[in-house]
């Protein structure tokens, strides 16, 4: 079955610093995500991207935050300046069409000290 | 808003009984319905989904779950657990959406006794 890579499988970074989150979604996907779950609770979802825009973010999403597609491959999360609070396991997730299967990937875990 | 209920935070079971994971959901239309498992250090695997059509859905690794519209429902069943099924389970409430976002409950985590 196709995967979902996500890249580092781990990150640790200091509070303030900047992190890129890296993901390769399925080749022939179109639509692509970003959830997050914070030990011991739930997964929560941060941002959609179709067609080079997001399609829709959560609250979560905020400023610091930022999706791109640079190349056609990967689809990134970058967080500017990482507060301990974002302190969580990172999901890329991805789908071919609205109403198909989504793939998500095995996840980044981030640790801000 | 939409949301999802999984009322038990653990379930224990002995390898060869049954299972159902409950899950109440909060939706304003008709919700697409998920159900996901993630095992230790995993990423999240679609077990099944209900989109529409019959109400009892089948899936991977031999669980079904069953959509109750009258009770806001879509519990997971397996008839047989074996001891590779102990993971954490999470049910997801999605919208048909430019998004498409899914909303997950808190998850069950379930423990297989030999």
């Amino acid at each position: 079955e196709p995967e979902v890579t996500q890249t580092p499988s781990h990150q640790v970074t200091q509070m303030g610093q900047e992190v890129i989150l890296r993901c390769v979604p399925i080749s022939n996907h179109l639509y692509f995500y970003w959830y997050r779950q914070i030990l011991g609770q739930k997964v929560e979802f941060l941002v959609s991207f179709y067609n080079n825009e997001i399609s829709e973010k959560s609250e979560i999403f905020d400023d610091q935050f930022s999706v791109e597609r640079p190349d056609g491959s990967n689809f990134t999360l970058k967080i500017r300046s990482t507060k301990l609070e974002d302190s969580a396991m990172y999901f890329c997730a991805s789908r071919f069409g609205i109403n198909e299967k989504l793939f998500f990937g095995s996840g980044t875990q981030l640790s801000v000290l | 808003a939409q949301s999802v209920t999984q009322p038990d935070i653990h379930i224990t079971v002995s390898e060869g009984a049954s299972l159902e994971l409950r899950c109440n959901y909060s939706y304003g239309a008709t919700p697409y319905l998920f159900w996901y498992v993630q095992s230790p250090g995993q990423g999240l695997q679609l077990l099944l989904k209900y989109f529409s059509g019959d109400t009892l859905v089948q899936g991977i690794k031999g669980f079904e779950a069953e959509f109750k519209r009258s009770q806001s429902s879509f519990n997971l069943r397996k008839p047989s657990v074996h001891w590779s099924d102990a993971a954490e389970y999470f049910c997801a409430v999605g919208a048909q959406a430019a998004g498409n976002k899914l909303t997950f409950g808190g998850g069950t985590r379930v423990l297989v006794k030999p």
